[in-house]
């Protein structure tokens, strides 16, 4: 099993639909984060986490939140999609010492 | 001005060439320096780690930090077409180690 899993993998969407991405990992780190990447702008924080009862905003957090269900599971929703957030969204576990483990990605098209 | 700037190529050379991969950036604050492999359709994955001014050597990959000029690079010797992927650098403060900064990425091309 792969460390970090993120579904869908890929999802297209209309304006206005609530949409969630979800991560598992198989480490057991306790930080895990959710990034976006875009052409020409690289990795963008979201939302990060240090355990379930901790959640912290990163540098884009607009237009979306998060979920810690457990310590091996991340979810990000956006509450309603715009076309702005189409984009390809990682999830990542870490201990906080510099290296980050990602997930595949998960591709979300916003129509 | 970004934090750290990275040029996105993209990087076309032959194989066995010698890849040089630089990022600059302009807060003096970073102590930590990183240096990302991402194959496409996939996520990245940690290539090299540096906290210090000088050279770290692993394989024929070279991480390089110089603090004084706010630069870093990182060397491929022998190149080859397996390391065709984009190559994102990524710093950390030292009171804030959770949230990386990436360069944007630049994307090389190993040809046969």
């Amino acid at each position: 099993d792969a460390d970090v899993t993120q579904t869908p993998r890929n999802r297209i969407t209309k304006t206005g639909k609530r949409i969630m991405l979800e991560c598992s990992q198989t480490k057991g780190h306790d930080r895990m984060y959710w990034y976006r990447q875009d052409p020409g702008l690289g990795l963008q924080l979201i939302y990060y986490s240090f355990d379930v009862k901790d959640i912290n905003k990163g540098e884009i957090s607009d237009g979306y939140s998060v979920s810690r269900q457990a310590q091996a599971k991340f979810s990000l929703s956006l509450e309603s999609a715009i076309p702005n957030q189409t984009a390809l969204y990682f999830c990542a576990i870490g201990s906080g010492a510099g290296e980050l483990f990602f997930g595949e990605g998960s591709r979300l098209t916003v129509l | 001005q970004k934090e750290v700037e990275q040029d996105p190529g993209p990087l076309s050379v032959p194989e066995g060439a010698i890849v040089s991969l630089n990022c600059t950036y302009s807060n003096s604050a970073f102590q930590y320096f990183m240096w990302y492999r991402q194959y496409s359709r996939k996520g990245p994955e940690l290539l090299m780690y540096t906290y210090s001014s000088g050279n770290k050597e692993d394989g024929r990959f070279t991480a390089q930090v110089d603090k004084s000029s706010k630069y870093i690079s990182l060397f491929i010797r022998d190149s080859q077409p397996s390391d065709s992927a984009t190559y994102l650098c990524a710093m950390q403060r030292p009171y804030n180690t959770d949230k990386l900064i990436f360069g944007t990425g630049t994307r090389l091309q190993v040809f046969p």
